[in-house]
């Protein structure tokens, strides 16, 4: 099974300042037959469901402020909210698909404002 | 506009059998991977199960095997997470999802309450 783990557990950040959420996977999941990484970020706001965020490790679904991007590859990646908003306060989660029809989700990274 | 409402949840006894429903809208149920998703009082996200678009493909985590049963309808646009031999560890928010090419989740249902307790 594919482990993933994040850091940090949570964080606080002023507003108008980076958050940056780490993500790493107990193994590879870059496919090498097409070159991408099969993680997706999620943001859950608390008493809603989660939503997704990014796809493919850096591809923003529509809809997603251009202030969330993703990074990385093959083990580790970042979510990086390059200037977070008072809505930004939310747990994020990873997830990873390599092993589809399996799936595992990372631990969550809370985000808070300072 | 996708939706996806799930019903079904409330308080079971251990050992008891709950089933769930998703009644999903405002897209071709047929063509699309579907998912579980639960999330435990004040914890993280677990994949529970998913079920290929016709039924012929289903996968589960490996703590409800044997236990739990995804299936589908595609006439009603309708998944079904039928859970015997409930553990009190199975108390969780189930959440319906679509899995996007059986890859990401890109909608998800506002979720279900389980609890089981005596």
């Amino acid at each position: 099974d594919i482990v993933m783990t994040q850091s940090p557990d949570s964080l606080a950040v002023s507003l108008g300042e980076r958050a940056t959420i780490n993500c790493k996977s107990s193994q590879s999941v870059l496919y090498s037959s097409n070159n991408k990484n099969y993680l997706a970020w999620y943001q859950q706001k608390p008493g809603q469901p989660p939503k997704l965020l990014i796809y493919w490790a850096s591809t923003r679904e529509s809809g997603v402020p251009d202030r969330f991007s993703g990074s990385g590859s093959g083990t580790d990646f970042t979510l990086t909210i390059s200037s977070l908003q008072a809505e930004d306060v939310a747990v994020y989660y990873c997830q990873q698909y390599y092993s589809t029809p399996l799936f595992t989700f990372g631990p969550g990274t809370k985000v808070d404002i300072k | 506009e996708v939706q996806l409402v799930e019903s079904g949840g409330g308080l079971v006894q251990p050992g008891g059998s709950l089933r769930l429903s998703c009644a999903a809208s405002g897209f071709t149920f047929s063509s699309y991977w579907m998912s579980w998703v639960r999330q435990a009082p004040g914890k993280g996200l677990e994949w529970v199960a998913n079920i290929k678009q016709d039924g012929s493909e289903k996968y589960y985590v490996d703590s409800v095997k044997g236990r739990f049963t995804i299936s589908r309808d595609n006439a009603k646009n309708s998944l079904y997470l039928q859970m015997n031999s409930l553990r009190a560890e199975d108390t969780a928010v189930y959440y319906c999802a679509r899995a996007h090419s059986n890859f990401y989740f890109d909608y998800w249902g506002q979720g279900t309450l389980v609890t089981v307790s005596s």
